[in-house]
């Protein structure tokens, strides 16, 4: 089970562009890399998921390098609404039970 | 589709209280799961069904039980209410398990705030 370390708080100003990295460096062949998102009292909210190189959608970019021992969350130009918690996880596509495991996650605070 | 719906969204126990947190989806998923969240912290699982009939333990599984009779419900027991059990419950629901298309999103619910006294 890939185990994953990623910073536990980041602050940023609105317009600014936020990068989260997460690292996993025992990810395995058949792992993905799934971020989510909780705004408080709320459940998590998927955002992207990726196997590897770059993958963009309307909410977030993910980056992942060569050797996926890490990836990068991208949030362009964040709003007050982005503040949030920001989780990575790392397992096979169509996992289930304990191989999908939410850690600490980033708590990202978006400033005036 | 409504999604993922738990009830009740607050409830207040005593301890050694028994109850069961409702929680339904209507999206026709197979894989559905019970986390909690204490404050400040990620979410840990509870216990997880990958179908109909089909139950298995998580990370912390003691004092709750569950059973899935059918596809669209999985609801979560408290056999005999703790204070340490005072935390936020959500359900997740995510799509077929079976083949390689599609990755495993969850969808997940409103929660459920449990305080036990």
């Amino acid at each position: 089970l890939a185990k994953t370390t990623q910073p536990i708080s980041m602050d940023s100003y609105e317009g600014q562009e936020v990068n989260i990295t997460c690292s996993h460096n025992n990810i395995a062949t058949n792992d993905y890399i799934t971020w989510y998102q909780q705004f408080p009292s709320q459940g998590p909210r998927f955002i992207i998921q990726g196997y590897k190189t770059k993958v963009t959608n309307e909410v977030a970019s993910l980056f992942i390098p060569a050797d996926r021992k890490s990836s990068t969350l991208s949030l362009p130009r964040v709003s007050l609404s982005d503040t949030a918690v920001y989780y990575c996880l790392v397992g096979p596509i169509k996992a289930a039970g304990n191989k999908l495991t939410f850690g600490g996650g980033t708590r990202v605070l978006v400033k005036p | 589709n409504a999604g993922v719906t738990q009830t009740p969204k607050f409830q207040v126990l005593k301890t050694g209280q028994s109850m069961t947190l409702q929680c339904a989806q209507d999206m026709n998923h197979e894989y559905m799961s019970w986390y909690r969240q204490d404050p400040g912290m990620g979410l840990r699982l509870i216990h997880y069904s990958v179908g109909a009939g089909i139950t298995d333990q998580g990370e912390v599984p003691n004092g709750y039980n569950v059973s899935r009779s059918t596809t669209e419900d999985f609801p979560l027991r408290l056999l005999s209410a703790a204070p340490s059990q005072t935390s936020v419950y959500f359900c997740a629901s995510s799509a077929t398990l079976r083949g390689t298309s599609g990755g495993n999103e969850q969808f997940f619910g409103p929660g459920t705030r449990l305080t036990v006294l």
